[in-house]
């Protein structure tokens, strides 16, 4: 079936430091492809999203490129703040119901 | 301001004793699911629902129940809850048209002894 692996945290980064979290994925079709970010104390909420192969999703500094041919989906950014500490989820659309395919998460912690 | 509500946020019970986590969103919203969040596991899916009355299992269904009588409100009941239900359950709504992009709420932390 479909799935998600990213990698293993926590990363832990300097302030200003390049920021790259690893997000592979297998699925049969052509699934969208999302980070949502999960900051302490609260509920998930999306960063990015694409939607189709060489497709780029950004935000808030954030990017990420939709890589049919290396089934990846990575996350950076070129300069990290302490505020970006948090757990960024990979997820994938699945092919039924609506369902989103998450991966395990991984923590970002920021030293200023 | 466009938001989920869960309550309550914290909660410790004991095992056999029945309990209700309620979910309200006012975005007019027709998707609406629960998930738990355990460690290593990402979020698992409990249970969806599409519209007013209408639900159905998603990975995790067991030991759960849900309902959908109103279209903001889709409360999860634990009927004899156990301590391998002791998790984090977050609760997410969404249009049908980008049903992929969640909004959640911020969780509930339940401990089952």
């Amino acid at each position: 079936g479909d799935s998600v692996t990213q990698m293993e945290g926590p990363v832990t980064l300097s302030e200003e430091a390049f920021l790259t979290i690893n997000c592979t994925y297998t699925a049969t079709g052509y699934p969208s492809l999302f980070w949502y970010v999960q900051y302490p104390g609260e509920g998930l909420q999306l960063l990015l999203k694409a939607t189709k192969a060489d497709d780029k999703g950004s935000n808030k500094g954030f990017e990420a490129t939709y890589r049919k041919e290396t089934t990846s989906f990575h996350l950076e950014k070129g300069s990290v703040q302490v505020s970006d500490s948090a757990v960024y989820f990979c997820a994938l659309s699945g092919n039924s119901n609506y369902q989103l395919i998450w991966g395990a998460g991984t923590k970002l912690i920021i030293k200023p | 301001e466009a938001q989920v509500t869960q309550n309550p946020r914290y909660l410790i019970t004991v095992t056999g004793k029945k309990l209700t986590v309620t979910c309200s969103q006012n975005m007019n919203h027709e998707y609406m699911s629960w998930y738990r969040q355990d460690p290593g596991l990402g979020l698992r899916q409990i249970y969806y629902s599409m519209n007013v009355e209408v639900t159905d299992k998603g990975d995790v269904p067991e030991g759960y129940k849900v309902s959908r009588k109103e279209k903001r409100n889709f409360p999860l009941i634990l009927e004899s809850p156990s301590p391998n239900q002791t998790s984090l359950y977050f609760c997410a709504s969404s249009t049908l048209r980008d049903a992929y992009e969640q909004y959640f709420g911020p969780g509930t932390r339940l401990t089952v002894t």
